[in-house]
C-alpha cells in the first residue's frame, strides 16, 4: 500500500532559526514528489517538485532534497520568518497513475 | 490568489441533506481535481476531470458525484450527508491532462459542516 509519512507532526521554532521537515514514502513506482505549503484555511501552494533524478532543489529559503534509494525527502527552511507558519505537506505521485498519496503534513509555528 | 474560485466558502447543513459545491478553474486550465481535507485524514484525492471527462477516481464515496461542464466549471455533489462528511473540500486545476509534472493550483476551499 502506498504511504507517505511525515515527521515531526508539529514543530515550534523561533524566528530566524532553521528547520528541517522529513518525508518518508513507500510509493512505487515513483514518479515525483512535491512539497506544498498550506496556510490555515487556504489551499495548498506548491513549493518544489522533485523527480527521480533530482537530489536537491531550492526555492528561495526552501530547499528540498530527495534520496530515491532510501525513499526519503526533506524540506529545509532557512532563516525562518513568521510567515512560514503553516502546514507543509509532502505528496508523492506513483508512475503511471494520476492518483497522488498525501502525507498528513507537518504543522510549523514560528514564534517571534 | 491562484485564479481558482470555489463557492460557497462556507456551508452548514443537516445530516441526510444534499449539497453542491462549485469550482471554476483558472482560465485555460482543462483539468479539475477535487480533494477532501478532514482533521483526522489529511488531504485525500477524490476525482479528476479533464475537458469534461472523468480521468481518475480516488477515495470518493458512492454518495458523492461530480461532473465537469462544457464551460469547464465543475460541481461536486454530496448526498445523504453524514457527520463525518464535515471537511474542507478543495478544487484544483492544471493546464493539461495531468502528466505528473503539471502543477495543480488550488482554490480557497469550501468548508462543509454537517450538523
Amino acid at each position: 500500500k502506498n504511504q507517505v509519512e511525515q515527521s515531526p507532526q508539529s514543530l515550534i521554532i523561533l524566528e530566524g532559526k532553521n528547520c528541517t521537515l522529513q518525508c518518508n514514502y513507500t510509493v512505487s513506482p515513483f514518479s515525483n514528489l512535491r512539497w506544498y505549503k498550506q496556510d490555515t484555511g487556504r489551499g495548498p501552494v506548491s513549493l518544489t517538485i522533485m523527480t527521480f533524478s533530482e537530489n536537491t532543489k531550492s526555492n528561495g529559503r526552501y530547499t528540498a532534497t530527495l534520496d530515491a534509494d532510501t525513499k526519503q525527502s526533506s524540506l529545509h527552511i532557512t532563516a525562518s520568518q513568521l510567515s512560514d507558519s503553516a502546514s507543509y505537506i509532502c505528496v508523492v505521485r506513483p508512475g503511471g497513475s494520476y492518483i497522488p498519496t498525501f502525507g498528513r503534513g507537518t504543522s510549523l509555528i514560528v514564534h517571534p | 490568489d491562484s485564479g481558482v474560485t470555489q463557492t460557497p466558502k462556507h456551508l452548514i447543513t443537516a445530516t441526510g441533506q444534499r449539497v453542491t459545491l462549485r469550482c471554476s478553474p483558472r482560465s485555460g486550465d482543462l483539468s479539475v481535481y477535487w480533494y477532501q481535507q478532514s482533521l483526522d485524514q489529511g488531504l485525500q484525492f477524490l476525482i479528476q476531470y479533464y475537458n469534461g471527462e472523468e480521468r481518475a477516481k480516488g477515495n470518493i464515496l458512492e454518495r458523492f458525484s461530480a461532473q465537469q461542464f462544457p464551460d469547464l466549471h465543475s460541481e461536486l455533489n454530496l448526498s445523504s450527508l453524514e457527520l463525518g462528511d464535515s471537511a474542507l473540500y478543495f478544487c484544483a486545476s492544471s493546464v493539461v491532462e495531468d502528466r505528473s509534472y503539471n502543477e495543480q493550483f488550488f482554490g480557497p476551499g469550501t468548508r462543509l459542516t454537517v450538523l
